[in-house]
């Protein structure tokens, strides 16, 4: 069975960093390219990043250019995201997802 | 980036009754490469992450009822119940994944009369 379990979300203040995990199994991890999405409380869905099976190629959306980093370590079958000077705005779920298959998500708070 | 409309945001519909959204892109989602449409749809349920339902325009996925359906060309999409049930409720959003920024639709939040 597919499954991307996320952790690391938790209550950060502004200008503070986090960094969100991803433990996928259930499928051949170093095969597949692995994406970041995120839910603002009752708002819809944004990609946030991705990156490919090799890591060569790794795409983000402009809210977070520069502050993010996506990373993978296909031995441990994990995949990462580093959010650094977080804002209120970068308030939201946070979904771990392989193509057509998403994480349950782990919810980040910004706030002072 | 491609933007994505859905319409219309709001859909209430009596159990047993055909319900249908749709989707647009600014522009097409077909690749000339290898033939495919990047289209996808899926289905949030109330306190859930979201779940796919169609792939590649028309696929349905597995364990996917057959009363869903994905249809359209280019840059307009239709998904369509034929029979609408009660576990149906929740938020319906189109997505594109031909290029980056992958980008979604509003969604379309589907409720029981």
């Amino acid at each position: 069975e597919v499954q991307m379990v996320e952790s690391g979300g938790r209550l950060v203040r502004p200008g503070g960093s986090l960094r969100l995990s991803c433990a996928a199994s259930g499928f051949n991890f170093s095969t597949y390219s692995m994406l970041w999405f995120r839910q603002a409380p009752g708002k819809g869905l944004e990609w946030v990043s991705s990156i490919s099976a090799t890591s060569r190629y790794i795409y983000y959306a402009d809210s977070v250019k520069g502050r993010f980093t996506i990373s993978r370590d296909n031995a441990k079958t994990s995949l990462y995201l580093q959010m650094n000077s977080l804002r209120a705005e970068d308030t939201a779920i946070y979904y771990c997802a392989r193509t057509y298959f998403w994480g349950r998500g782990t919810l980040v708070t910004v706030s002072s | 980036d491609i933007v994505m409309t859905q319409t219309p945001l709001s859909l209430p519909v009596t159990p047993g009754e055909p319900a249908s959204i749709s989707c647009r892109s600014s522009q097409s989602l077909f690749d000339s490469d290898d033939g495919n449409t990047y289209l996808d749809w899926y289905l949030q349920k109330p306190g859930q992450s979201p779940q796919v339902l169609i792939y590649r325009l028309s696929h349905r996925a597995s364990g996917v009822p057959d009363r869903f359906s994905g249809s359209g060309s280019g840059t307009d999409f239709t998904l369509k119940i034929s029979r609408v049930e009660a576990e149906d409720v929740g938020v319906y959003y189109c997505m594109q994944r031909l290029d980056f920024p992958i980008t979604f639709g509003q969604g379309t939040r589907l409720e029981i009369k």
